[in-house]
């Protein structure tokens, strides 16, 4: 069974730092992209990040470009966000989601999320 | 940044009617070099992830009812229900696949009438 489980997730202060991990079974990770997207509470989705099959195609959106940091370890099968210089703006679920090609595109397995708080 | 506009933001529908959800993108995601629509949509039941539905704006992911269909191209796009279920009450999003940053709907709320 494909399965993508996150983790990582927590209550954390204004300007601090939070690594979410994403973990991966049930399919060649190696062989294909994966996105980060988040989903505040109430409101729709927003793409974070993607990541291409071997790290060397990444993109973000404007509003976390300069902050957050994708990453993979395909040896792992585990993918990563690192989030630096937090804000309450950035409280949301954070899915993890496998892309069916090779280059980021779309979403077509995804996880059920972890939780990110940013309050002081 | 391409901006995605669905509507309606909400449809109330009754059992075995039609639903159909519109989506425009600011610009066209239309790539001509290959003729396809870069452009899928999600559904999400309360309290899940969101689902695949349809990708290359018409084409349906394995295991989803053929009574949901995607049509459109260039800018304008529609989601369509043929026949509504009771398990098709959801939040539908559109999502354009076409340039960075990837962009969704806002999403349209489907309920039952």
């Amino acid at each position: 069974e494909v399965q993508l489980v996150e983790s990582g997730g927590g209550l954390v202060q204004p300007g601090r730092s939070l690594r979410l991990s994403c973990e991966a079974s049930g399919f060649a990770f190696g062989d294909y992209a994966m996105h980060w997207v988040r989903q505040a509470p109430g409101r729709g989705l927003e793409w974070v990040s993607g990541i291409d099959w071997n790290g060397g195609n990444i993109d973000y959106a404007d509003s976390v470009k300069g902050r957050f940091t994708i990453s993979r370890d395909n040896a792992k099968n585990s993918l990563f966000l690192q989030m630096n210089s937090l804000r309450p703006e950035d409280t949301a679920l954070y899915y993890c989601a496998k892309d069916p090609t090779t280059k980021p595109y779309y979403m077509d397995v995804w996880g059920k999320g972890t939780t990110v708080t940013v309050s002081s | 940044d391409i901006v995605m506009t669905q509507s309606p933001d909400s449809l109330a529908v009754s059992l075995g009617e039609r639903a159909t959800i519109n989506c425009k993108s600011s610009q066209s995601v239309l790539y001509s070099s290959n003729n396809r629509n870069y452009l899928a949509w999600y559904q999400q039941k309360p309290g899940q992830p969101p689902k695949l539905l349809i990708y290359w704006a018409s084409t349906r992911e394995s295991g989803v009812p053929d009574r949901l269909s995607g049509s459109g191209s260039g800018t304008d796009f529609t989601l369509t229900i043929s026949s509504l279920q009771a398990e098709d009450v959801a939040v539908y999003y559109c999502q354009q696949y076409y340039s960075k940053p990837y962009t969704f709907g806002q999403g349209t709320k489907l309920e039952i009438k």
